[in-house]
């Protein structure tokens, strides 16, 4: 079976400092990945995606970074933390044959 | 993607069906409905998606209008544990890479 994991799952980083957020997913080949942020009492807001290895695409402009070195690895970066860039982390995969979504455990990240 | 319009909160005693609406007007006819729900510090929940028939599974059964401008996500038997957001996506099958979120509906189920 398919699974999808995040990690670190909490994380407190002073204004400034680099970030480095990873997930992997094991089980499937070639998936698509999603990252999404969520500010607290705040909705969903899609960050990154890909298709494919080496292949991002960045929704809204922002102080983060995302790459996929490996088929099954999507890794969310920063060189410069924001106060601004404090929130929920969600790595996701979705089924291309029936489009279902599927979530990791979330990052919590908080930037002092 | 087409547009969907949610209630921004419901209330649901426990036991009872939990009948979450959602008006998604402008859906094309090969768009399904996808629904998500998002309990508290966790990420969101695959529940169940529908073309044009209505569906339903172990969580929940999804009612889609004849017109398809509409649809219903029923609870059966809503519990203190369903108490969440509810998300109501409009989104293509195929070619559709990207699954935007709005706001959903918070349910709160009540003792």
């Amino acid at each position: 079976s398919q699974t999808i994991h995040q990690w670190p799952a909490t994380l407190v980083q002073p204004v400034g400092s680099p970030l480095s957020l990873e997930c992997t997913v094991e089980g499937t080949s070639n998936p698509n990945l999603y990252w999404y942020r969520q500010a607290a009492g705040r909705g969903l807001q899609l960050l990154f995606y890909s298709v494919g290895i080496g292949q991002i695409s960045s929704e809204v402009p922002q102080n983060l970074s995302a790459s996929r070195p490996q088929d099954r690895q999507f890794i969310l970066s920063s060189k410069k933390l924001l106060l601004s860039d404090s929130g929920f982390y969600l790595c996701a995969w979705n089924r291309v044959d029936t489009g279902e979504l599927f979530f990791g455990e979330g990052s919590r990240l908080t930037v002092l | 993607d087409a547009k969907t319009t949610q209630p921004p909160s419901m209330d649901c005693a426990e036991g009872r069906a939990a009948n979450l609406p959602c008006n998604h007007s402008t859906i094309s006819g090969n768009e399904y409905v996808y629904w998500y729900r998002q309990i508290h510090s966790q990420g969101p929940q695959y529940i169940i998606h529908g073309l044009k028939n209505n569906e339903t599974n172990e969580m929940a059964s999804l009612i889609i209008t004849e017109d398809r401008k509409s649809s219903t996500l029923i609870l059966p038997h809503a519990t203190l544990r369903d108490t969440a957001v509810y998300y109501c996506i409009a989104k293509f099958l195929t070619g559709g890479f990207k699954t935007i979120f709005g706001a959903g509906t918070r349910l709160f189920v009540k003792a």
